[in-house]
Parts: structure tokens; sequence; C-alpha cells
């Protein structure tokens, strides 16, 4: 079965950092792109940043480019998404997400059930 | 950047009622096009894939059509448990951004 588990989350001030994990299992996770999505308190889903299965193409949101890192470690089945220069419109549940295929990985089948970062004084 | 409009924003209806959302993108998309549910406190399920293709598992009521810039997703028959916030996502640019519409919140009149 194929699992997504995220953690890291809290609370943290503005202009501060926050590093999330996603712990992968069920699946060959270094074969997989994985995708972050985020979504703020009440509102709807924003896609957050992509990274291919070995690393070698990432983007990200307009939003977080310059401030949010993405990473992964296969050996260690886990994604990772360090957080800097932190917003208070940054305030969101942030997800990883999992394509239903290799090939198919925008058609987003699998979620984590994601972790909540809060950014206030 | 491509940009998706849903509407309506929400809806009331009736169960049993047949209901439709649409999604329009900003440009041609082809059938680049998924539908997600989403319920309160919990991830999205993908429902449909490639605008129109019922993932495994989902209700038959479940149904999108459309290609370019105007899509369709229609519950033929609104279910009690059918309650619940409707996304379309575009994924023709990839693996650059990906764009939700804003959302649909369905409910039971």
């Amino acid at each position: 079965e194929v699992q997504l588990v995220e953690s890291g989350g809290g609370l943290v001030q503005p202009g501060g950092s926050l590093r999330l994990s996603c712990a992968a299992s069920g699946f060959t996770f270094s074969s997989h792109s994985i995708n972050w999505v985020r979504q703020a308190p009440g509102k709807g889903l924003e896609w957050v940043s992509y990274i291919s299965s070995s690393s070698s193409t990432i983007y990200y949101a307009d939003s977080v480019k310059g401030r949010f890192t993405i990473s992964r470690d296969n050996a260690k089945n886990s994604l990772y998404l360090q957080m800097n220069s932190l917003r208070a419109e940054d305030t969101a549940v942030y997800f990883c997400a999992r394509g239903l295929t290799l090939l198919r990985y925008a058609n987003l089948k699998y979620w984590g059930q994601g972790t909540l970062v809060t950014v206030s004084s | 950047d491509i940009q998706m409009t849903q509407s309506p924003s929400s809806l009331s209806a009736s169960v049993g009622d047949r209901v439709t959302i649409t999604c329009q993108a900003s440009q041609d998309i082809s059938d680049y096009l998924n539908w997600y549910q989403q319920k309160p406190g919990k991830a999205p399920k993908l429902l449909i894939y490639d605008a129109s293709n019922l993932e495994t598992g989902v209700p038959s009521r479940f149904s999108g059509s459309g290609s370019g810039t105007d899509f369709t997703f229609t519950i033929s028959s609104l279910q009690p448990e059918d309650i619940a916030t409707y996304y379309c996502q575009q994924y023709d640019n990839l693996p650059r951004a990906l764009t939700f519409g804003g959302g649909t919140k369905v409910e039971i009149k």
C-alpha cells in the first residue's frame, strides 16, 4: 500500500525557517517524481514544488521561489521541503503527493495526510 | 501561467439531482485536466484524469468531459456522501506549475 506521511509542521515566527519531511513507503520511491501542494486555511489548493525521481529537475511556484528548497533522499525514501523567510501567507497545510504512475506524475493519486505550518508572531 | 476558472464557487442541490461544475482554462490545455474531491480535514482524492477517465474505484455517477479550454464535471445523481469541495487541475505545461481551479463547494439542499 502506498503511503506518504508528512511531518515537521508547527508554529514559526515570520522570517523564520522550517523543514518539512515526507516519508514514503509501499512503492519504489526512487522511481517517482513527487510534488508539494499546500492549502491555506479555508482556501483552495496551491501547487508548491516538483522534484523528479533523480532530483535532476526541480520547479517552484513563483510564490515560494528563492525561499523554499525541495530535496529528496532516495536511500531514506524521504522528501523534504526547506522553508526559509517564512511569511504569514505561507500558513497552510502542506501535502506531499505522488502521481498515478511513473509517467502520470501530475495525476495526483496518492497524498499524505498533510502537516500544518502556521507563521505568526 | 495558465489560469483555471472554476464555477460556481458553491452550489446547493437535492439528493438525486444532477450537478454540473465547469472549469475554463486561460489557454488550450488539450485534455490535460484532472478533477479531485476533497472532504473537510482530508487530502484530495483523484476522481477523473485526462478530462474524462474515471479513476479506478470511483462511482460511475461521476464523469468529466471537455477539451481545449472548456471542461465539465458532472455528478449524475447527487448522494449525501458527495458533499465535498471539488477542484479541477491542469497539467498542460509539465513539469512546471500545476494549476488548480478555485474549487466548488457542493452542499445538500
